[in-house]
């Protein structure tokens, strides 16, 4: 079955360093790929997504994640964090079943930015 | 503004009453769902609906209901509630094949004591 692991349930960066947050995926056949981003009381997001070619793909706020079939990975990264970055990322794929899309959601990392 | 609009944004329920979460799109997508969201868990699937008039079972339907009349509404009813389905409710849609992304409503907290 599809499923999405996000290994790290809190990661605290400085304001202005770089970011990175994991996302592996298992899936049989090549995967449709998402981030979304859930502030504070808030619904989620959509930042990016992947579905096929160049696997460095540009979403809004300035991330970025690259899709690499070989670690069945999809990284989220930022070359410089704000502290309104601040907020839960959550990764998902989308499991095809009777002819529609489903996204399966990953738990999700906390961003706590630190000034 | 285009979206989803969810209601009420937060509820206290005592275990046993009858609950129904509102929610209402302005897309006109035809898919929508309803996930809840717990911590450590992510937000998982409730109940779908791929076109209005049809609704599907999703991971965790157990203790839930929907029905969608109509293109843009899709409310989800909890029959009985217990303890266990205390949690955020968000509502979502996207067109037909998903794959554009989802737009979420603000959510549902509901507590059931």
């Amino acid at each position: 079955a599809q499923s999405v692991t996000q290994p790290d349930i809190h990661i605290t960066v400085s304001e202005g360093a770089s970011l990175e947050l994991r996302c592996n995926y298992s899936y049989g056949a090549t995967p449709y790929l998402f981030w979304y981003v859930q502030s504070p009381g808030q619904g989620l997001q959509l930042l990016l997504k992947y579905f096929s070619g160049d696997t460095l793909v540009q979403g809004i706020k300035g991330f970025e994640a690259e899709f690499k079939r070989s670690q069945s990975s999809f990284n989220l990264r930022k070359p410089s964090v704000h502290w309104s970055d601040a907020a839960e990322y959550f990764c998902a794929v989308a499991r095809f079943s009777g002819g529609y899309n489903k996204l399966i959601f990953g738990a999700g990392t906390r961003l706590a930015v630190h000034p | 503004i285009a979206g989803i609009t969810q209601a009420p944004t937060s509820q206290i329920l005592a275990a046993g009453r009858r609950m129904t979460l509102r929610c209402t799109q302005d897309m006109r997508h035809n898919a929508m769902y309803w996930y809840r969201q717990d911590l450590g868990l992510g937000l998982r699937l409730i109940h779908y609906s791929n076109t209005a008039g049809t609704t599907g079972k999703g991971e965790v339907p157990d203790g839930y209901s929907v029905s969608r009349a109509n293109t843009d509404d899709f409310p989800l009813t909890l029959a009985s509630a217990v303890p266990s389905q205390t949690s955020v409710y968000f509502c979502a849609s996207s067109d037909s094949q998903g794959l554009g992304g989802y737009t979420f409503g603000s959510g549902t907290r509901l507590t059931v004591v």
